[in-house]
């Protein structure tokens, strides 16, 4: 079955420095990926659309400046939390449709926890 | 404006017995409906979904209704197992971008044996 893999899968860092998280998309391309936040006990919260060769599609209310997202290649997608904050501290979830789970069907990679100090 | 809701935070089932967690929606665009299990610190997994062309789907001990026109859906699983125990999120998508999918805000699932 499809498998997309993040890392890390938790990172801890003082706050002001930049963190960067991977999704690969480990048995199938992917020109597609989307990035995803959680709040304790609340809701996933689409942040963006990434998409290979061009620019990510942010949702409303995400910085684009503070959460930078690269898709250089079919199976990698970058998220980059620069400068990060304790209010950043969340856990991040990429995903991506696609592989033999089913055309409309997003797998999901296992998640990052971020901690900003 | 939330546009998947799922009204019960939680719910405790007994082992053995029918679990039904239920999600509304308010989006009429919405035409495919998922549900996803989610266990701590880890990234949610495909559960079952559901086209609106049907009104139920079955797999195995899962089973998901839907009703378009009161714009509600159920998951049922029975019999509930202790391994049932986990985080189900609702989630939908448009025939427009079906990518973009919707989450719900969860209903955390205690099966007790």
């Amino acid at each position: 079955g499809a498998v997309v893999s993040q890392h890390p899968s938790w990172v801890i860092c003082k706050s002001g420095t930049s963190v960067k998280i991977e999704c690969r998309s480990l048995d199938f391309q992917a020109t597609t990926m989307f990035w995803y936040r959680q709040f304790p006990k609340q809701s996933l919260m689409l942040m963006a659309t990434s998409n290979e060769g061009s620019k990510a599609t942010y949702e409303q209310g995400v910085e684009k400046d503070k959460f930078l997202i690269n898709h250089a290649s079919l199976t990698l997608s970058t998220l980059t939390v620069t400068s990060a904050h304790p209010e950043d501290s969340s856990f991040y979830i990429c995903s991506a449709n696609g592989g033999s789970t089913g055309a409309n069907v997003l797998t999901f990679g296992a998640g990052s926890r971020l901690t900003v100090l | 404006d939330q546009q998947v809701k799922q009204n019960s935070p939680s719910l405790s089932v007994q082992e053995g017995r029918i679990s039904i967690l239920n999600c509304d929606y308010t989006n009429s665009m919405f035409d495919y409906f998922l549900w996803y299990k989610k266990y701590p610190a880890e990234g949610p997994t495909f559960l079952i979904s559901i086209s609106s062309i049907k009104d139920k789907n079955e797999d195995g001990r899962f089973t998901v209704f839907l009703n378009k026109s009161a714009k509600h859906l159920s998951l049922h699983i029975v019999p509930s197992q202790p391994g049932d125990s986990a985080v189900y999120f609702c989630a939908a998508s448009a025939r427009t971008s079906y990518d973009k999918v919707i989450f719900g805000p969860g209903t955390s699932l205690s099966v007790i044996p």
